[in-house]
Formats: structure tokens, C-alpha cells, sequence
């Protein structure tokens, strides 16, 4: 099983709807969590982290965790064209000073 | 804003060559990081470090070694390039602490093994 699972994709949404993302880990004693968005021939960039359970809005996009189910997903409300990118989970296992990646789920936003 | 930088953008070496890979970062950072990433495989790490002088291997250190002689600066090396470490090579860079701090990338580097 890998540490961080995602769906690589692509998901295609409409323009102006919800894109869901989404992201499994492994180990459960994971204590923090990141969304990055990488543009193609571009570096990732942080879009948001979550500590705890629960949902965390910024702006657009919501970051929601569930440390019970071991999952943590990423919304992005009226989604636009240049929302067009992989966007790539992060998970911090405890005690590893390693920040692992999932491999990243490709978004399409069609207008 | 924290800048990462990375010495170049695009690289051409030939199978055997000695290849330096240069990460400097200027918001004074404990920790810097090497990955590569590959369609399909995401992003790996190959070696990061936590001070001067200080290195850990990563999940694919093979073929790889790095160096840190001053803070701001992290270098990765191949010490005789192959075509199998053709690749995007990313570098990063955060604050000291209990793991749970976002790491800021630099441009990266596309390396190209002939």
C-alpha cells in the first residue's frame, strides 16, 4: 500500500462547479497535511495545510480531514479554467522528518 | 517572499559526466530537500538536510550524493550521470520545527542524460 493515495485522473469538471480531490494515507499517526497545486513545466506551490479534523476555507477552496477514516480531500467551488492543474497531497508521518507526496490527481476545468 | 533558486532551469549531460545541481534558498532555512519527479511516479526524495553539513538519505539516494557547506545552500550531485536519472529535479526548502512546516520549492531543473 502506497503512504498517500491519489486518483491521478484527470477529473474533468465544468466551469463554475465543485471539484472534489481527494487523498488516503497510511499511517494514522499523521499529524499534518498539505495541498499543493503544480501548473504543468511549473514547481508545486501551497495552497493550503490542516492540522485537525474538520473542515479549513480559503476562499475557494476547502481542505476537510478525517484522521479516523485516514482521509483528507480538497474542494474548489466554482472552479475556472485556471484552476486547470495536478494538484498533489502531502502527508507528514510522525517521527520521519519526510514530508511525503501523493502522486497527484490531474483537474480539468472545461469552460 | 521566500525565495528558492536553483542554478539552472535545463540541462544536457552526457552518460558518465559528473553533474552538480545547485539549490540556494534566502529566508535563512534549516532544512532543504532534493526530490525528482517523474510521470507517474510523483515526487520522491533523494536526500534532505537539517544543518550544515548535516545529510539524510531519502527514498531513491542511489546514485546521488549531496553536499551542504553553508546554510543557504544544498547541492545535489551524480557523481556519473546515467540516462535513468533523466528527469525533473526539484529542491526545497523549511523552517526548523516538529516536522510540520510547508516546504517552499524552487523553479527546477530538467535534466536531460544523453
Amino acid at each position: 500500500q502506497k503512504e498517500v493515495e491519489q486518483n491521478s485522473g484527470p477529473l474533468s469538471v465544468p466551469e463554475g462547479a465543485i471539484a472534489s480531490l481527494n487523498c488516503t494515507y497510511s499511517d494514522r499517526g499523521s499529524q499534518s497535511f498539505f495541498w499543493y497545486r503544480q501548473y504543468s513545466g511549473k514547481s508545486p506551490e501551497l495552497i493550503m495545510f490542516i492540522y485537525s479534523n474538520g473542515d479549513k476555507e480559503d476562499g475557494r477552496f476547502t481542505a476537510q480531514l478525517n484522521k479516523a477514516s485516514q482521509y483528507v480531500s480538497l474542494l474548489i467551488r466554482d472552479s475556472q479554467p485556471s484552476d486547470s492543474a495536478t494538484y498533489l497531497c502531502a502527508v507528514y508521518p510522525p517521527n520521519t522528518g519526510k514530508l511525503i507526496f501523493g502522486q497527484g490527481t490531474t483537474l480539468q476545468v472545461k469552460p | 517572499d521566500v525565495k528558492v533558486t536553483q542554478s539552472s532551469r535545463y540541462l544536457v549531460k552526457r552518460t558518465g559526466e559528473k553533474v552538480f545541481l545547485e539549490c540556494v534558498q534566502d529566508m535563512d532555512h534549516e532544512n532543504m530537500f532534493w526530490y525528482r519527479q517523474d510521470p507517474g511516479l510523483g515526487l520522491r526524495l533523494i536526500y534532505f538536510s537539517y544543518d550544515v553539513k548535516m545529510k539524510e538519505k531519502g527514498d531513491i539516494p542511489e546514485g546521488y550524493s549531496v553536499s551542504r557547506e553553508k546554510k543557504e545552500r544544498f547541492s545535489l550531485i551524480l557523481e556519473s550521470a546515467s540516462t535513468n536519472q533523466t528527469s525533473m529535479y526539484l529542491c526545497a526548502s523549511s523552517i526548523a520545527g516538529d516536522t510540520d512546516n510547508e516546504q517552499f520549492f524552487g523553479p527546477g531543473t530538467r535534466l536531460t542524460v544523453l
